[in-house]
């Protein structure tokens, strides 16, 4: 089993709509939780970090549930330019130090 | 968060020679992390670089193949020696600051695009 699992997609939407992300991961010493985006041909950039209240960031909220040890990422009135490779991303205690384990990434397709 | 740039952003390298790639951070920065991401594929961290001592390996990562380099706490380099068509991927340098056990957010340069022939 992978350690960090996603669907792949590709999620294909129109502009406004509303798609939700999931992902599941595998260790329950897992510490931290982020969310990635990545173009096409470019290096993952933060989109958000993960709390386990949940946090919102304008038209992306993110949650967490660590007793299903489930991440989801909400995105709200869908734009052309959200069109990416969003990476589900979980900070691990392995050999005595911590290290980032990445999921597979979900595309999205924002369609006018 | 940090300006990380890399050279070369792109190489074409015969198979059976080495590359080297550098990262620059523009400023100090407790950690610096190279991945590698093959094409449709995601990223797998190489090893942890570590200023004035020896890098930390991922299993299935060696010295000999990848050595590693991090003279301070804003620069670092990978070499991907005795190069085959297998190691035709993204190279990509990362830092974070903050303490290890604490939560910490991890930037990425632009990347080195690396073709073996």
């Amino acid at each position: 089993r992978k350690e960090v699992e996603q669907d792949p997609g590709p999620f294909n939407v129109p502009e406004g709509a509303t798609v939700a992300f999931n992902c599941t991961y595998s260790n329950s010493a897992s510490q931290s939780f982020f969310w990635y985006r990545q173009d096409c041909r470019k290096e993952p950039k933060l989109l958000m970090s993960v709390y386990s209240s949940g946090n919102e960031d304008g038209r992306f909220t993110a949650q967490l549930n660590r007793a299903s040890q489930y991440i989801s990422l909400l995105i709200r009135d869908s734009k052309l330019s959200d069109s990416a490779t969003y990476l589900c991303v979980v900070n691990v205690l392995m050999d005595s130090s911590y290290k980032l384990i990445f999921g597979s990434g979900t595309r999205l397709l924002v369609r006018p | 968060s940090a300006v990380i740039s890399q050279k070369p952003s792109r190489d074409i390298c015969q198979r059976g020679t080495s590359l080297t790639i550098q990262c620059q951070v523009d400023s100090q920065v407790t950690m610096m992390f190279w991945y590698r991401q093959q094409p449709g594929q995601s990223l797998t961290l190489i090893a942890t670089a570590n200023q004035g001592s020896e890098a930390t390996y991922e299993s299935g990562f060696v010295i000999d193949k990848f050595p590693i380099s991090r003279p301070n706490l804003t620069f670092s380099t990978l070499t991907v020696s005795n190069m085959s068509p297998e190691d035709s991927s993204i190279y990509l340098c990362s830092v974070a600051s903050g303490f290890l056990g604490l939560t910490y957010e991890q930037y990425f340069g632009p990347g080195t695009r690396l073709t073996v022939t």
